[in-house]
C-alpha cells in the first residue's frame, strides 16, 4: 500500500526558535497534501491544504505566517512553525492524496511529536 | 456544517465479545465516510471507508461498518474483540471541492480486555 513518512518523529526545541518538520510520499505522487494537528486526547483537526506549485489553504483560525508551507514536489511537502512558543507543542500529522488503481483516498503519516520548552 | 460525531469517549468490551464503535454524522451531499485507527504515538491507519454501494463495508483486520442513511450512522463493528485492537478509533467524513477534506469525529478509545 501507499506510505507516507514524517521526518523527524520527535523534535524538542527552545522557545523562539523554528522548526521544519518534512512529509513524504514513498511511492506513489501526492499533488495534494494536507496537515493536521491533534492535542492529546482529541481529535486530529485540518490546518491546511498543501498544494503542489502552488500556496496552501489555511483553515480559518490558523496563521499562515507562523505555519509556513511548502510543496516543493510531487512527493515531499514541510510544515515550518516559526517563532516557536511552548503552546505550539503538538503532534503532528501529514496526509497525502493518492490516486491507486482508481482508488482514491488519504494515507496517514506517523506523526511528529513537536515539544517546545 | 460538516460534523461527525463519536458519543462514546470509551468502550469497554471482552475479548472475543462483539464490538461496536458508534459515529453519527451531519453533512450536505452524498457523505464519503471512513474509519481510521490510531496508536499510541503513530499516524492513523485506514480501515475502510464507504463511497456509494453496498450498506456494508468490509475493512482491514476483520473490522466492518454499516452505512444507514435514515440515521446518519456510520457504525463500526467486528464480531469478535482482540486485545489487539485495543486503540483509538476516528471516524471521518470527506467533504469539500473535489472531497479532499477530511473532517474528524474527537475518537473513541477501544478497550478489549482479555
Amino acid at each position: 500500500g501507499a506510505v507516507v513518512s514524517q521526518h523527524p518523529s520527535r523534535v524538542i526545541c527552545k522557545s523562539g526558535t523554528s522548526v521544519k518538520i518534512e512529509c513524504r510520499s514513498l511511492d506513489f505522487q501526492a499533488t495534494t497534501m494536507f496537515w493536521y494537528r491533534q492535542f492529546p486526547k482529541q481529535s486530529l483537526m485540518l490546518m491546511a491544504t498543501s498544494n503542489e506549485g502552488s500556496k496552501a489553504t489555511y483553515e480559518q483560525g490558523v496563521e499562515k505566517d507562523k505555519f509556513l508551507i511548502n510543496h516543493a514536489s510531487l512527493t515531499l511537502s514541510t510544515l515550518t512553525v516559526t517563532s516557536a512558543h511552548p503552546e505550539d507543542s503538538s503532534f503532528y500529522i501529514c496526509s497525502a492524496r493518492a490516486e491507486l488503481a482508481g482508488s482514491d483516498t488519504q494515507y496517514f503519516g506517523p506523526g511528529t511529536r513537536l515539544t517546545v520548552l | 456544517a460538516q460534523s461527525v460525531a463519536q458519543p462514546e469517549d470509551q468502550v469497554n468490551v471482552a475479548e472475543g465479545n462483539p464490538l461496536t464503535v458508534k459515529c453519527t454524522y451531519s453533512v450536505s451531499g452524498n457523505p464519503y465516510l471512513f474509519w481510521y485507527v490510531q496508536y499510541p504515538n503513530r499516524g492513523l491507519q485506514f480501515l475502510l471507508k464507504y463511497i456509494t454501494g453496498d450498506n456494508l463495508v468490509k475493512g482491514s483486520y476483520g473490522f466492518e461498518a454499516e452505512f444507514n442513511k435514515s440515521q446518519t450512522s456510520f457504525h463500526l463493528k467486528k464480531p469478535s474483540a482482540l486485545v489487539s485492537d485495543s486503540a483509538l478509533y476516528f471516524c471521518a467524513v470527506r467533504v469539500g471541492y473535489n472531497f479532499n477534506k477530511f473532517y474528524f469525529g474527537s475518537g473513541t478509545k477501544l478497550n478489549v480486555k482479555p
